[in-house]
Formats: structure tokens, sequence, C-alpha cells
């Protein structure tokens, strides 16, 4: 089974500096990733996209990074600012009708 | 901005009522899911929905969960006898064509089931 908990993993980063949040995602078959950002009693906000022909693409001040053969995407968020703060899911998408699979989450906080 | 609408954005219910959770999609988008967030824990999907019937669905939702469309506007989650383990933060999403693209998410109702 899977191992979900009240915890979720936190990153905290000083105003200003990069911030780099990781996602192992777990099916092969996936072709298709996002990244949302979900603030305090709000729903999912979408953040920046990427489709698995790619392994790299740049939004304003975020980056996504996919590397297939590991299954690992990330997410970087150049001069992170106080707004930031949230936490981060990644999911993914596989061909067919499948539903979007959300993974675990990580809280980012960040330091004025 | 477009925006999904959902209502009411917080229930509290009493175990073994009925509750009906609304939403009202972005007006182009064609596909509507429902995904539930225990507190604390990742976004879980229960249903997609598309053309009037279900598209699929997860585990979660059983013979006590139902959706429809009942005036081609609203879209609505329907849980007949309420369990604890129902208290949640319920999102509706929608997406314009279905798989493969994203999806845009309320800002949830908050079920708290006593």
């Amino acid at each position: 089974g899977e191992n979900v908990g009240l915890h979720l993993p936190t990153l905290s980063v000083q105003e200003g500096d990069n911030s780099i949040i990781n996602c192992a995602y777990s099916n092969s078959a996936s072709d298709y990733f996002i990244w949302y950002k979900q603030e305090s009693g709000k729903g999912p906000q979408f953040i920046i996209d990427i489709r698995s022909n790619m392994d790299k693409r740049q939004g304003q001040r975020v980056t996504v990074l996919l590397n297939k053969t590991v299954k690992h995407l990330s997410l970087q968020i150049a001069a992170t600012q106080p707004g930031d703060s949230a936490v981060y899911f990644c999911a993914e998408n596989s061909p067919g009708n499948t539903p979007l699979v959300f993974g675990k989450g990580t809280r980012l906080s960040v330091i004025a | 901005e477009p925006e999904v609408t959902q209502t009411p954005s917080h229930q509290v219910t009493q175990m073994g009522q009925e509750v009906i959770l609304r939403c009202v999609p972005i007006s182009n988008h064609l596909y509507f899911y429902w995904y539930r967030q225990i507190l604390g824990q990742k976004v879980e999907f229960l249903v997609s929905f598309y053309n009037n019937e279900i598209s699929e669905k997860s585990e979660i939702f059983d013979d006590q969960f139902s959706v429809e469309r009942p005036d081609g506007s609203n879209f609505t989650l329907k849980i007949r006898s309420t369990k604890l383990e129902d208290s949640a933060m319920y999102f509706c999403a929608t997406a314009p064509r279905g798989t493969n693209e994203k999806l845009f998410f309320g800002s949830g109702t908050q079920l708290s089931v006593l």
C-alpha cells in the first residue's frame, strides 16, 4: 500500500533563493505531467505541464524537468517569493481514458 | 479568467445523512471530475464524467456515491448515506477535451461528517 500520512515533506527556502521540488512518478507509461500549487483552503492551481517527448519546459520563473529513465520530475522556482509558499503536487497521466493521478505533495515554506 | 465554481464551501452533516455537492463547470468544458482530499493527504480521484455518463471511477466511488448533470450546467456529487470517513475536501475539476490535458479545479467543498 501507499505511505500516506498527515505530514508532508517540507522544503524551507530563503526568499530570493531558488527552490527545487522533486517528484518520483510510478507509471512508466505516463506521458503527460503537471505541477499544481495548492494554497491553504483552495483547490489545486495549474503551474506548468510537460509531455513525455520533452525533458525540459520553462515558464515564468518556473522550470519543469523530466527524466523518464528514472521516472523523476522536478519543479524549479527561481527567486522564490513569500507568495510561493504552498503545497506542490505533481500529477501524471497515461494514455487512454485514465484520470490524472496526483503524487503526495511537498510543502514549500518561504522564509522572508 | 473562467472558473469552476463549487457550492457550498462548507457542509456539515450527521452520519447517515445524504449530501449533494454542486459544481458549475467552465462553460465550454466537456469533461468533469470529482476528486477528494482528506486533510493532509494527497488529492484522490473519484470519478470522471463525459457525455452524461461515467467514464471511469475509482474504488472509493462505491454505491453510496453518484454523479449527475441535472440541468446541463450543474454537475453534482451525491453521497447517499455519509460516513465519518467521508469527511474531506471535495474538488470538482473540468477540462475542455479530456485526458492528457490540464484540469481546472474549483475551490472545493469541505465536508464534515459528525
